[in-house]
């Protein structure tokens, strides 16, 4: 059973602190890593991806990959009450684009306080 | 470019019953992947459609199906409801062999 693991939160940060967010995998061979926001009620939107090992930086956010660890996370910088949501990681256990299986953690609900 | 877009937005049906759900994917997108997202399950993949065929299937009963058309947009029938197919339906399209995929708004789907 190929798992992925968040803490469920809340995380609760301060306006303009940095939230930190965590997503373990189980399966070694998956290749591709993504990070989806979703606010109450609504549908999850792409916020970042990530493929190889390191960081990659897009705006305020940040995603790290360390694939010997089986371990990525997403930071906000200068978080915004706008930024209140859940956040969830996505792993796809498929070899390409055509064998694509995403699974999906549980998610981790991220509250920024003004 | 338009989004995702599902129909119907949200759906009541009796237990036993059976449901026809709507997608259409952003233009040039022939992928189309179906997630069922409930509190209790989190978002579970269904199954994935490229060039009106079955691709990619997810563990659930047979009861769940789906099909895609000609022009790329998708449908999934779930028959026999039971109360536990209660959930936020989602389609979720991309090109053939990327990885990025993008949701639509879902379809909410109560069964009584």
């Amino acid at each position: 059973q190929k798992e992925v693991e968040q803490n469920s939160g809340p995380l609760s940060v301060p306006e303009g602190a940095i939230a930190s967010l965590n997503c373990t995998y189980s399966d070694r061979g998956s290749q591709s890593f993504f990070w989806y926001r979703q606010y109450s009620g609504k549908s999850p939107e792409l916020i970042m991806s990530i493929y190889s090992n390191g960081d990659k930086e897009d705006g305020r956010f940040t995603a790290q990959l360390n694939k010997a660890s089986q371990y990525v996370s997403l930071l906000i910088r200068d978080s915004q009450p706008s930024d209140s949501a859940t956040y969830l990681c996505a792993v796809n256990w498929g070899s390409g684009g055509s064998n694509y299986k995403l699974t999906f953690g549980k998610g981790t609900l991220l509250t920024v306080n003004p | 470019k338009a989004g995702v877009t599902q129909t119907p937005r949200y759906l009541i049906k009796t237990r036993g019953q059976q449901v026809t759900l709507s997608c259409s994917p952003i233009s040039g997108h022939r992928s189309v992947s179906w997630y069922q997202q409930t509190p209790g399950q989190g978002l579970q993949f269904l199954f994935e459609y490229f060039s009106e065929t079955q691709r990619n299937k997810g563990n659930f009963p047979g009861r769940f199906s789906g099909r895609q058309f000609s022009n790329s947009r998708s449908e999934m029938n779930v028959s026999t409801l039971e109360l536990g197919d209660s959930a936020l339906y989602l389609c979720a399209s991309k090109t053939g062999y990327s990885y990025e995929q993008y949701f639509g708004p879902g379809t909410r789907l109560t069964v009584t």
